[in-house]
C-alpha cells in the first residue's frame, strides 16, 4: 500500500488558488490517485482522481509529474465553503483496496 | 454514481447499552462494505472489511466481539457498538467500493456515550 505524507495544514485567503501536494513515493503502477474533501461530521466527499498527467473537473484540477511519485491538488479560486479536510488516497481502483488515509490537509479559507 | 446511505446520523446512548449503526448501498450491489472510526481532529481509520454472507475482516486492534458487524444483503451492512463506553464515543463512517466510482463513504453517524 501506497503511503501518502500531505502538509498537516493550510492557510489561504478567499479568491485564491490553492495548491495542496501530496507525496506517494512508493506508488505502484496500477495505482490511481484520489483526492476527497472531508467537512466536520461528514464522510468524505470524492473531489478528482487521476492516474497521470493533468486531470481537470468542474472543481478542481490534478496534476501528476511523469514519475508519479506526488500529486497536486489544485482548487481554483476558494471560497470560504472549500475550509475542510482534504485527503489524497493512493491504490489500485480496479480491484479496490484496503483505505489507509493519512492524516490529510486542513485548509482554513479566511475572508 | 454509487451512493450510501448512513443511519443514524448521531446517537446518544446510556453507558452498558448497544447501538446498531445501519450504512445501505441504495444503487450497487455491494459485496464489501468499509467500516471506520474516526476521533476529533484525527484522520479516518479502518476498523473492518464487512463481506456479504461471511464473517467481517477485522483490522489489528478492533474488538470483534465489541464491534459487531454483519452483512446479510448485498445492499445492508450493519455495526452495532457493544456495551458501550465513553470512550467509545466516535464518527463512525462506512463506504463501499465500486470499479467505476471508487470509494463512495456514507455520512458518517456521530455516536455519544454517556
Amino acid at each position: 500500500l501506497a503511503k501518502t505524507t500531505q502538509p498537516i495544514s493550510m492557510d489561504s485567503y478567499e479568491g485564491q488558488e490553492v495548491n495542496i501536494t501530496c507525496s506517494h513515493n512508493n506508488i505502484a503502477t496500477n495505482d490511481y490517485i484520489t483526492w476527497y474533501q472531508q467537512f466536520p461530521s461528514q464522510g468524505p466527499r470524492f473531489i478528482i482522481q487521476g492516474y497521470k498527467t493533468k486531470v481537470t473537473n468542474e472543481v478542481a484540477s490534478l496534476f501528476i509529474p511523469a514519475d508519479r511519485k506526488s500529486s497536486t491538488l489544485s482548487l481554483p479560486r476558494v471560497s470560504l465553503s472549500d475550509t475542510a479536510v482534504y485527503y489524497c488516497l493512493v491504490g489500485d481502483y480496479t480491484g479496490g483496496f484496503k483505505t489507509i488515509f493519512g492524516a490529510g490537509t486542513r485548509l482554513f479559507v479566511k475572508a | 454514481g454509487a451512493v450510501v446511505s448512513q443511519h443514524p446520523s448521531w446517537v446518544i446512548c446510556k453507558s452498558g447499552t448497544s447501538v446498531k449503526i445501519e450504512c445501505r448501498s441504495l444503487d450497487f450491489q455491494a459485496t464489501t462494505m468499509f467500516w471506520y472510526r474516526q476521533f476529533p481532529k484525527q484522520s479516518l481509520m479502518l476498523m473492518a472489511t464487512s463481506n456479504e454472507g461471511s464473517k467481517a475482516t477485522y483490522e489489528q486492534g478492533v474488538e470483534k466481539d465489541k464491534f459487531l458487524i454483519n452483512h446479510a444483503s448485498l445492499t445492508l451492512s450493519t455495526l452495532t457498538v457493544t456495551s458501550a463506553h465513553p470512550e467509545d464515543s466516535s464518527f463512525y463512517i462506512c463506504s463501499l467500493f465500486s470499479a467505476g466510482d471508487g470509494y463512495t463513504f456514507g455520512s458518517g453517524t456521530r455516536l455519544t456515550v454517556v
